[in-house]
């Protein structure tokens, strides 16, 4: 699976769109774009995905560059409770069994 | 709509004793993942079944094991325990569909934190 880079951290206030940003370089023509999110100590929440056009449904949009090397996830109107660890994974859907890998993912802060 | 369902949610146990975490998924779902995520840290992919099959390995230490049941539930067997076992495990359970490379997600548990002691 493609590696991705994601920024440590991200600030984000209430009711203001988040926009999340995923380097995926290396990705390849197969491999589809996963944004998972991690409220502490939960299990990681399926947010969206998408391979080359862009996304939207109701918790986020994804948009992803035409050369398909960034994407960024869109929380339109962010609040509180989007206060989680956001994680952009690249990989070829669903190959029987075969797993998410999760990196470093981006901590979101959203205050009042 | 129903969940994964992972138990127990918490366990303690002792150096050098076993345990056994469980996982249910999804009705329908074939497919079954576990991960373990200690403190502070990402979650890490140990290992995942399909159709009762090993599918995928990660970085399982040869101290566990898992297997996958004819009713598709999980079962994630951890023999002598160290400090550093302590940890969330996750279980996540998806719908590979045999062969047919399909976009669906896959769907987290609440965990189990287990604690050695």
């Amino acid at each position: 699976d493609a590696k991705t880079t994601q920024p440590t951290s991200m600030d984000c206030a209430e009711g203001r769109a988040a926009n999340l940003p995923c380097n995926h370089s290396t990705i390849s023509g197969n491999e589809y774009v996963y944004w998972y999110r991690q409220i502490h100590s939960q299990g990681p929440q399926y947010i969206i995905h998408g391979l080359k056009n862009n996304e939207t449904n109701e918790m986020a949009s994804l948009i992803i560059t035409e050369d398909r090397k960034s994407s960024t996830l869109i929380l339109p109107h962010a609040t509180l409770r989007d206060t989680a660890v956001y994680y952009c994974i690249v990989r070829v859907p669903n190959q029987a069994g075969t797993a998410l890998i999760f990196g470093k993912g981006t901590t979101l802060s959203v205050s009042s | 709509a129903a969940g994964v369902i992972q138990s127990p949610r918490h366990l303690i146990k002792e150096k050098r004793e076993t345990a056994t975490l469980k996982c249910y998924p999804i009705p329908r779902h074939d497919t079954v993942y576990w991960y373990q995520q200690g403190p502070g840290q990402d979650p890490q992919f140990l290992i995942s079944f399909y159709e009762k099959m090993q599918s995928d390995k990660g970085s399982i230490p040869d101290r566990f094991s898992a297997q996958q049941f004819s009713d598709y539930h999980s079962e994630l067997n951890m023999s002598s325990l160290e400090l550093g076992d302590s940890a969330l495990y996750f279980c996540a359970s998806s719908f590979s569909a045999g062969s047919r490379i399909m976009n669906t997600e896959a769907f987290f548990g609440q965990g189990t934190r287990l604690t050695v002691v």
